[in-house]
């Protein structure tokens, strides 16, 4: 089935600094790419997808290329805030027929003031 | 905004006790999906449902889990005998259509097995 590789964590940054979180796909196909969002005691939110190759997904400042040549999908964000701290998961569907999505092992963002 | 809410939001519980976990999805969809996430570690799979049927489900839900829709409204995942390594957050999702389209989640229930 479909599978992603995200990067491993945690990542602390400055306000204001430049995020880039790397995940990378194998699949079939085609599939939708997704990234989500699980703030600290929340459940899990859509934050960006993408349907195709060469999408661009944006969301909150956030943003993420559907890119078939390198099969990544990186989430960056030009000027992180505070407020972004969570861990974020790379996800897509894992068979091409199926709906049960695979995540990845999510990235742990921490921004420090 | 619509959403999906779970109840309750912790549950403690004694190994071997039956346990059900109750989700409310977005009203409208009828996709509707089980989740879990052991602390640490990734969200995985369980189960997927559609048309009042299972259509999907994992390695992990074996015979000791089952999932039910008993009202227009209600969907619950219910773990008969519970072990040790249940002990983790389960999430429950809805989707208005299938193959490849987001899924909603809700905030989870965190279940505890002692």
């Amino acid at each position: 089935g479909n599978s992603v590789t995200q990067m491993e964590g945690p990542v602390t940054l400055s306000e204001e600094a430049f995020l880039t979180i790397n995940c990378t796909y194998t699949a079939t196909g085609y599939p939708s790419l997704f990234w989500y969002v699980q703030y600290p005691g929340e459940g899990l939110q859509l934050l960006l997808k993408a349907t195709k190759a060469d999408d661009k997904g944006s969301n909150k400042g956030f943003e993420a290329t559907y890119r078939k040549e390198t099969t990544s999908f990186h989430l960056e964000k030009g000027s992180v805030q505070v407020s972004d701290s969570a861990v974020y998961f790379c996800a897509l569907p894992q068979f091409v027929s199926g709906n049960q999505f695979y995540f990845g092992t999510g990235t742990s963002l921490t921004v420090i003031p | 905004e619509p959403e999906v809410t779970q109840t309750p939001s912790h549950q403690v519980t004694q190994m071997g006790q039956e346990v059900i976990l109750r989700c409310v999805p977005i009203s409208n969809h009828l996709y509707f999906y089980w989740y879990r996430q052991i602390l640490g570690q990734k969200v995985e799979f369980l189960v997927s449902f559609y048309n009042n049927e299972i259509s999907e489900k994992s390695e992990i839900f074996d015979d000791q889990f089952s999932v039910e829709r008993p009202d227009g409204s209600n969907f619950t995942l219910k773990i008969r005998s519970t072990k040790l390594e249940d002990s983790a957050m389960y999430f429950c999702a809805s989707s208005s259509q299938g193959v490849g389209n987001e899924q909603f989640f809700g905030p989870g229930t965190r279940l505890t097995v002692l």
